[in-house]
């Protein structure tokens, strides 16, 4: 149990598109969504977190403006980096969790590599 | 804010051979999580400590957590290639509800 589907796995697109990137929990309901950011051979920086129905709080130095984040059922979240530019290309992963499911440990989907031209 | 260090940043070592990484918080946790990350790959989770001065063992993995909540150990006996990826840990400061700040990461690599 405890799947998270994301999508999609890779995307190449131009400077200046937006991108939207999908994470679905598939067999429970996640309370909570968790936005990473990872660059080749780093950690994962938390880039916001999303509870179903209300706004997403981000990270210092997160810009709300680029990273747009809906969470708008308790089974998915999305990100939409706008105006992707070369800067924005990085591994993105989210998570979910369910406090009452299991001690608030985070589930993360397989991740998606965007790669802005 | 919260640091979460962890050391060494990469080992390589021999199959056989034990690997041990060591997490530090600069702040005190409510718990400690840690992960593994293949290379390519998403993290996965591989176990939660809670109390003060916890073990837990995982068949030949065995974590570990500080009496004083601030410090982690993971611990690998006699290594397999399959050992290989980043482990991370992750914790959660008291007082931040589900947020957690991941480690810096130690890179494994196992050879034969």
């Amino acid at each position: 149990g405890a799947v998270v589907s994301q999508h999609p796995s890779r995307v190449i697109c131009k400077s200046g598109t937006s991108v939207k990137i999908e994470c679905r929990s598939l067999d429970f309901q996640a309370t909570t969504m968790f936005w990473y950011r990872q660059f080749p051979k780093q950690s994962l920086m938390l880039m916001a977190t999303s509870n179903e129905g209300s706004k997403a709080t981000y990270e210092q130095g997160v810009e709300k403006d680029k990273f747009l984040i809906n969470h708008a059922s308790l089974t998915l979240s999305t990100l939409t980096v706008t105006s992707a530019h070369p800067e924005d290309s990085s591994f993105y992963i989210c998570s979910a969790s369910r406090l009452s499911l299991a001690k608030n440990i985070q589930y993360f989907g397989a991740g998606t590599r965007l790669s802005v031209l | 804010g919260q640091q979460v260090m962890q050391i060494p940043q990469y080992q390589h070592v021999q199959e056989g051979e034990d690997f041990t990484t060591y997490c530090n918080s600069s702040t005190t946790l409510s718990n400690i999580q840690w992960y593994k990350q293949r290379p390519g790959g998403h993290p996965v989770f591989l176990i939660q400590l809670v109390k003060s001065g916890e073990v837990k063992k995982q068949k030949r993995l065995t974590f570990q957590f500080g009496e004083a909540k601030k410090n982690s150990s993971l611990h690998i006996t006699a290594t397999q290639t399959t050992d290989v990826g980043t482990y991370f840990c992750a914790g959660t400061a008291t007082g931040t509800a589900s947020k957690l700040t991941f480690g810096t990461g130690t890179r494994l690599q196992v050879t034969l």
